[in-house]
This record gives C-alpha cells, sequence and structure tokens, in this order.
C-alpha cells in the first residue's frame, strides 16, 4: 500500500462542474502540499497545508489531520483546468523529514 | 525575482555516455531536492541537498548517479553511463530552510532526459 493515496485517478467533468479530488495518507506529517502538473509541463505548486483550511481562486483546499485525509476542490470549473493534481506530504521524521512523498496523481479533463 | 531554473529542459543521450542535469534554486534558497518522474509513473525522491551536503540521499540508485551542490553554482545531478531505463522527467525543487512545517519547496520546469 502506498503511503500517499488518491481519488479518483481519472476525473472527467462538464466546465462549470464542482470537482473533488480526495488523498489519504498513512503516515504523519508536517505538512501536505498539493501541486499541478499540465502535460509535458513543469509542475506548480497550488497549496501547502498543514491544519484547516485555504482558498486560492477557484481552488480550495481541506485537511484533516486526525483523518490523515485531504481534499482539493475546484469550484466553476474549466478547461483550462485540464491537468494531472497530485497530492504530496512531507514527513515528521528526521531523517526523511524534508522530503516529499507523492501520490499517483489524478488526471482531470474539463470538457466545455 | 527568478524561479528555480534547470537545464537542459531536454537532453538525449545514447546509452554509455554521461548526463548532466543543472538545477538554479531560487534566489535566497539553500536547500535543493531531486524527484525523478518516470514515464506512466509518479513522483520519487532521489535526492537532498544543502550547500557543499548531502543531507538525504536514501532515494538514489546505488550505481552511477551522483550530485552535488557546491558553494557556487548550481546544483548537478550526474548520471554515468546512462542506461535506457533513465528516461524520465527529473525535476529539481528548492526551500528557503529545512525545519518547521511552513518550508516550501518550489519546483522547476524539469529536465526531460532521453536515452537512445
Amino acid at each position: 500500500k502506498n503511503e500517499v493515496e488518491q481519488s479518483p485517478q481519472n476525473l472527467t467533468a462538464q466546465e462549470g462542474e464542482f470537482i473533488t479530488i480526495n488523498c489519504s495518507y498513512s503516515v504523519g506529517i508536517s505538512a501536505l502540499h498539493w501541486l499541478q502538473q499540465h502535460p509535458g509541463g513543469g509542475i506548480v505548486s497550488l497549496f501547502m497545508l498543514s491544519s484547516g483550511k485555504k482558498k486560492h481562486g477557484r481552488l480550495i483546499a481541506t485537511i484533516n489531520i486526525q483523518e490523515k485525509h485531504s481534499s482539493l476542490h475546484i469550484t466553476a470549473s474549466h478547461p483550462r483546468d485540464s491537468a494531472v493534481y497530485i497530492c504530496a506530504v512531507r514527513s515528521w521524521e528526521e531523517t526523511s523529514g524534508s522530503r516529499l512523498t507523492f501520490g499517483e496523481g489524478t488526471q482531470l479533463t474539463v470538457n466545455p | 525575482n527568478a524561479g528555480v531554473m534547470q537545464n537542459p529542459r531536454h537532453l538525449v543521450r545514447r546509452r554509455g555516455q554521461e548526463a548532466r542535469l543543472r538545477c538554479s534554486p531560487m534566489k535566497g534558497h539553500s536547500h535543493v531536492y531531486w524527484y525523478r518522474q518516470l514515464p506512466e509513473e509518479g513522483l520519487k525522491f532521489m535526492v537532498y541537498l544543502q550547500k557543499e551536503n548531502i543531507i538525504d540521499e536514501s532515494g538514489m540508485p546505488k550505481e552511477r548517479f551522483s550530485a552535488e551542490f557546491p558553494k557556487e553554482g548550481p546544483s548537478i545531478l550526474r548520471i554515468q553511463q546512462v542506461v535506457r531505463g533513465d528516461s524520465a522527467a527529473y525535476f529539481c525543487a528548492s526551500s528557503h530552510w529545512r525545519g518547521g512545517p511552513y518550508n516550501e519547496q518550489f519546483f522547476g520546469p524539469g529536465t526531460r532526459l532521453t536515452v537512445l
């Protein structure tokens, strides 16, 4: 079992729909990241969370430390949101505490 | 304020050649991380460096791979005697410092290595 599990693996939506991507992890963490990767492109950091909720434009990220679960929401989705969304965690362990462990990613396609 | 820079963006090598990938961290960042993304796979940690020190190389293959982050200049990921299985996207990230939960990593655009 991976330390970081994302669901769904693939998601297709119509423009304007509300989208939720989930991330569960099995280790103690100091922070959780949501990243966006476009085809053939680089990686953009969307959020870094250690508790609660953050909002940026149409994107909202939440984390529940007790349940070891985070969600990324996209409101009023648009075709330009089509990308791979990746959840990554940083553990508490001293020896590995700086490196990120990644989920497999969620491929989101938003159709016009 | 320029972000994390990586070069080259694309690199083609024949089997047995050497590949050198460069990463210049964001201004003011002294911590560098290298990650690898194999085709159709997720990102995996390779190595974490500070200036002149390797802090965690637990994700580096035991042979042919090395990394450095000298006092002056970019961090270098070096792959000797490349094989087809080394074909991947290699991403560098940098951060301001290590400790605490608010130490965000910023990613470069990646170097896509193709081994013929």
